[in-house]
Protein backbone atom coordinates (compact mmCIF):
# COMPACT_ATOMS: atom_id res chain seq x y z
CA UNK A 1 0.00 0.00 0.00
CA UNK A 2 1.20 3.44 -0.66
CA UNK A 3 -0.19 6.90 0.21
CA UNK A 4 -2.35 7.48 3.04
CA UNK A 5 -5.52 4.75 3.51
CA UNK A 6 -8.60 5.93 5.59
CA UNK A 7 -10.97 2.97 6.18
CA UNK A 8 -13.88 2.61 6.91
CA UNK A 9 -14.64 5.01 3.10
CA UNK A 10 -18.59 4.93 4.56
CA UNK A 11 -19.53 4.96 7.74
CA UNK A 12 -23.37 5.27 9.18
CA UNK A 13 -24.12 5.47 12.90
CA UNK A 14 -26.64 6.45 15.18
CA UNK A 15 -25.96 9.25 17.68
CA UNK A 16 -25.68 6.56 20.53
CA UNK A 17 -23.22 4.48 18.59
CA UNK A 18 -19.48 4.21 18.66
CA UNK A 19 -16.86 4.03 16.45
CA UNK A 20 -13.46 5.13 14.66
CA UNK A 21 -12.09 5.33 11.44
CA UNK A 22 -8.81 4.79 11.02
CA UNK A 23 -6.35 6.07 8.86
CA UNK A 24 -2.48 4.57 8.28
CA UNK A 25 0.36 6.50 6.36
CA UNK A 26 3.22 4.90 4.40
CA UNK A 27 5.47 7.92 3.78
CA UNK A 28 7.51 7.67 6.57
CA UNK A 29 6.05 11.59 7.34
CA UNK A 30 6.21 12.78 11.38
CA UNK A 31 3.07 14.21 11.34
CA UNK A 32 -0.71 13.40 10.90
CA UNK A 33 -3.81 15.47 10.92
CA UNK A 34 -7.17 15.27 11.00
CA UNK A 35 -9.85 17.64 9.08
CA UNK A 36 -13.14 18.09 8.56
CA UNK A 37 -14.78 18.61 5.39
CA UNK A 38 -18.63 20.32 5.26
CA UNK A 39 -20.58 20.77 2.29
CA UNK A 40 -19.82 24.32 1.54
CA UNK A 41 -17.14 24.97 4.09
CA UNK A 42 -13.81 25.35 3.90
CA UNK A 43 -11.81 22.62 5.06
CA UNK A 44 -11.76 22.47 9.05
CA UNK A 45 -8.12 21.09 10.90
CA UNK A 46 -9.04 19.25 13.45
CA UNK A 47 -6.15 17.87 15.04
CA UNK A 48 -2.37 17.41 14.41
CA UNK A 49 0.11 15.20 15.85
CA UNK A 50 3.84 15.45 15.17
CA UNK A 51 5.86 12.61 16.52
CA UNK A 52 2.85 10.92 18.37
CA UNK A 53 2.33 13.70 20.45
CA UNK A 54 -0.88 16.39 19.71
CA UNK A 55 0.32 19.25 19.28
CA UNK A 56 -2.80 21.25 18.09
CA UNK A 57 -6.45 20.37 19.02
CA UNK A 58 -8.81 23.21 17.40
CA UNK A 59 -11.70 23.63 19.75
CA UNK A 60 -12.68 20.10 18.47
CA UNK A 61 -16.60 18.80 21.23
CA UNK A 62 -14.98 15.92 23.06
CA UNK A 63 -17.40 13.84 21.44
CA UNK A 64 -14.27 13.00 18.92
CA UNK A 65 -11.33 11.78 20.73
CA UNK A 66 -7.75 11.04 18.63
CA UNK A 67 -5.74 8.53 18.93
CA UNK A 68 -2.07 8.36 17.35
CA UNK A 69 -0.35 4.63 18.94
CA UNK A 70 2.30 5.47 16.44
CA UNK A 71 3.40 7.60 13.76
CA UNK A 72 2.03 5.91 10.88
CA UNK A 73 -1.48 5.11 12.48
CA UNK A 74 -3.85 7.60 13.23
CA UNK A 75 -7.52 7.03 14.99
CA UNK A 76 -10.67 9.41 15.06
CA UNK A 77 -13.01 7.54 18.10
CA UNK A 78 -16.29 8.95 17.67
CA UNK A 79 -19.04 8.85 20.43
CA UNK A 80 -22.70 10.09 20.79
CA UNK A 81 -22.58 11.96 17.81
CA UNK A 82 -24.67 14.93 16.41
CA UNK A 83 -26.48 14.97 13.05
CA UNK A 84 -24.52 17.95 11.92
CA UNK A 85 -21.58 16.05 12.57
CA UNK A 86 -22.23 14.28 9.11
CA UNK A 87 -19.27 15.21 6.74
CA UNK A 88 -16.14 13.76 5.29
CA UNK A 89 -13.31 13.30 7.53
CA UNK A 90 -10.21 13.58 5.91
CA UNK A 91 -6.52 12.51 7.01
CA UNK A 92 -3.46 14.18 6.01
CA UNK A 93 0.23 13.28 7.08
CA UNK A 94 3.30 15.38 6.08
CA UNK A 95 6.95 15.77 6.89
CA UNK A 96 7.56 18.78 9.29
CA UNK A 97 10.68 20.47 9.80
CA UNK A 98 11.90 22.51 12.13
CA UNK A 99 9.76 25.49 12.90
CA UNK A 100 10.39 28.25 10.57
CA UNK A 101 11.37 25.85 7.73
CA UNK A 102 8.72 26.43 5.58
CA UNK A 103 4.98 25.23 4.97
CA UNK A 104 5.21 21.41 4.57
CA UNK A 105 2.72 19.64 1.91
CA UNK A 106 0.30 17.91 3.04
CA UNK A 107 -0.68 14.20 1.27
CA UNK A 108 -4.09 13.38 2.03
CA UNK A 109 -6.30 10.08 2.11
CA UNK A 110 -9.84 9.65 0.38
CA UNK A 111 -11.54 10.20 3.41
CA UNK A 112 -14.25 8.75 5.46
CA UNK A 113 -17.84 9.56 4.69
CA UNK A 114 -19.42 9.65 8.01
CA UNK A 115 -23.60 9.96 8.29
CA UNK A 116 -24.94 10.89 11.71
CA UNK A 117 -28.81 9.43 11.87
CA UNK B 1 -6.24 37.72 10.49
CA UNK B 2 -6.07 35.05 7.52
CA UNK B 3 -8.52 34.26 4.70
CA UNK B 4 -8.52 32.68 1.45
CA UNK B 5 -11.36 33.87 -1.04
CA UNK B 6 -12.28 31.54 -4.02
CA UNK B 7 -15.05 33.46 -5.39
CA UNK B 8 -16.13 31.26 -7.80
CA UNK B 9 -18.13 28.22 -6.33
CA UNK B 10 -18.66 26.60 -9.71
CA UNK B 11 -17.29 26.96 -13.01
CA UNK B 12 -18.37 24.52 -16.46
CA UNK B 13 -16.51 24.43 -19.86
CA UNK B 14 -16.76 22.89 -22.70
CA UNK B 15 -13.50 20.26 -23.01
CA UNK B 16 -10.32 22.37 -24.93
CA UNK B 17 -11.69 25.40 -23.42
CA UNK B 18 -8.98 27.60 -21.39
CA UNK B 19 -10.21 28.49 -17.26
CA UNK B 20 -9.20 30.37 -14.76
CA UNK B 21 -9.59 29.59 -11.20
CA UNK B 22 -9.54 32.70 -8.85
CA UNK B 23 -8.25 33.03 -5.57
CA UNK B 24 -7.59 35.45 -3.25
CA UNK B 25 -6.06 35.48 -0.01
CA UNK B 26 -5.59 37.98 3.34
CA UNK B 27 -2.63 37.63 5.17
CA UNK B 28 -0.07 40.51 7.97
CA UNK B 29 2.32 37.75 7.57
CA UNK B 30 5.48 38.87 5.23
CA UNK B 31 6.56 35.32 4.80
CA UNK B 32 4.00 32.77 3.65
CA UNK B 33 3.12 29.93 1.48
CA UNK B 34 0.22 29.69 -1.14
CA UNK B 35 -1.18 26.23 -2.24
CA UNK B 36 -3.37 24.71 -4.82
CA UNK B 37 -5.06 21.22 -3.86
CA UNK B 38 -7.48 19.37 -6.26
CA UNK B 39 -10.06 16.86 -5.01
CA UNK B 40 -11.35 14.24 -7.72
CA UNK B 41 -14.28 12.37 -7.10
CA UNK B 42 -12.71 9.94 -5.47
CA UNK B 43 -12.26 12.37 -2.42
CA UNK B 44 -8.12 12.67 -1.80
CA UNK B 45 -6.85 16.19 -2.33
CA UNK B 46 -3.93 16.15 -4.46
CA UNK B 47 -1.07 18.70 -4.18
CA UNK B 48 -0.44 20.47 -7.32
CA UNK B 49 1.97 23.80 -6.25
CA UNK B 50 3.14 25.59 -3.58
CA UNK B 51 4.61 29.18 -3.34
CA UNK B 52 6.36 31.39 -0.81
CA UNK B 53 5.84 35.23 -0.51
CA UNK B 54 8.47 36.20 -1.38
CA UNK B 55 9.13 34.11 -5.12
CA UNK B 56 6.38 36.10 -7.99
CA UNK B 57 7.48 34.10 -10.62
CA UNK B 58 4.81 32.43 -12.70
CA UNK B 59 4.91 28.94 -12.97
CA UNK B 60 3.68 26.39 -15.83
CA UNK B 61 3.60 22.42 -15.74
CA UNK B 62 2.29 21.34 -18.40
CA UNK B 63 -1.38 22.57 -19.51
CA UNK B 64 -1.48 24.10 -15.60
CA UNK B 65 0.26 27.92 -14.94
CA UNK B 66 -0.07 29.85 -11.76
CA UNK B 67 -0.25 33.74 -11.75
CA UNK B 68 0.95 35.17 -8.68
CA UNK B 69 0.56 38.51 -8.07
CA UNK B 70 1.55 39.97 -4.64
CA UNK B 71 0.05 43.85 -5.49
CA UNK B 72 -3.31 41.90 -6.00
CA UNK B 73 -2.83 39.50 -3.43
CA UNK B 74 -3.86 36.95 -6.27
CA UNK B 75 -2.83 33.59 -6.73
CA UNK B 76 -4.93 32.24 -9.54
CA UNK B 77 -4.66 29.34 -11.45
CA UNK B 78 -5.28 28.31 -15.20
CA UNK B 79 -5.89 25.51 -17.22
CA UNK B 80 -5.29 25.54 -20.69
CA UNK B 81 -7.14 23.04 -22.98
CA UNK B 82 -8.89 21.76 -19.93
CA UNK B 83 -9.96 18.02 -20.66
CA UNK B 84 -13.09 15.51 -18.86
CA UNK B 85 -10.38 14.18 -16.40
CA UNK B 86 -9.67 17.95 -14.89
CA UNK B 87 -13.21 17.95 -13.34
CA UNK B 88 -12.76 18.11 -9.53
CA UNK B 89 -12.99 20.27 -7.10
CA UNK B 90 -9.98 23.02 -6.48
CA UNK B 91 -8.49 24.55 -3.45
CA UNK B 92 -6.69 27.39 -2.68
CA UNK B 93 -4.86 27.63 0.61
CA UNK B 94 -2.48 29.88 2.67
CA UNK B 95 -0.28 29.09 5.39
CA UNK B 96 1.54 31.94 7.30
CA UNK B 97 2.65 31.63 10.78
CA UNK B 98 -1.24 30.48 11.92
CA UNK B 99 -2.57 27.14 10.40
CA UNK B 100 -2.90 26.30 7.18
CA UNK B 101 -6.29 27.90 5.69
CA UNK B 102 -8.10 26.76 2.98
CA UNK B 103 -10.77 28.22 0.60
CA UNK B 104 -14.29 26.94 0.25
CA UNK B 105 -13.09 25.75 -3.38
CA UNK B 106 -14.37 26.02 -6.61
CA UNK B 107 -16.05 23.11 -8.39
CA UNK B 108 -14.44 22.48 -11.96
CA UNK B 109 -16.93 20.48 -14.43
CA UNK B 110 -15.31 20.00 -17.94
CA UNK B 111 -18.25 18.34 -20.52
CA UNK B 112 -16.23 16.76 -24.05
Amino acid sequence: ETGVTQTPRHLVMGMTNKKSLKCEQHLGHNAMYWYKQSAKKPLELMFVYSLEERVENNSVPSRFSPECPNSSHLFLHLHTLQPEDSALYLCASSQRGPKGSGANVLTFGAGSRLTVL
Amino acid sequence: AQKVTQAQTEISVVEKEDVTLDCVYETRDTTYYLFWYKQPPSGELVFLIRRNSFDEQNEISGRYSWNFQKSTSSFNFTITASQVVDSAVYFCALKGTGKLIFGTGTRLQVFP
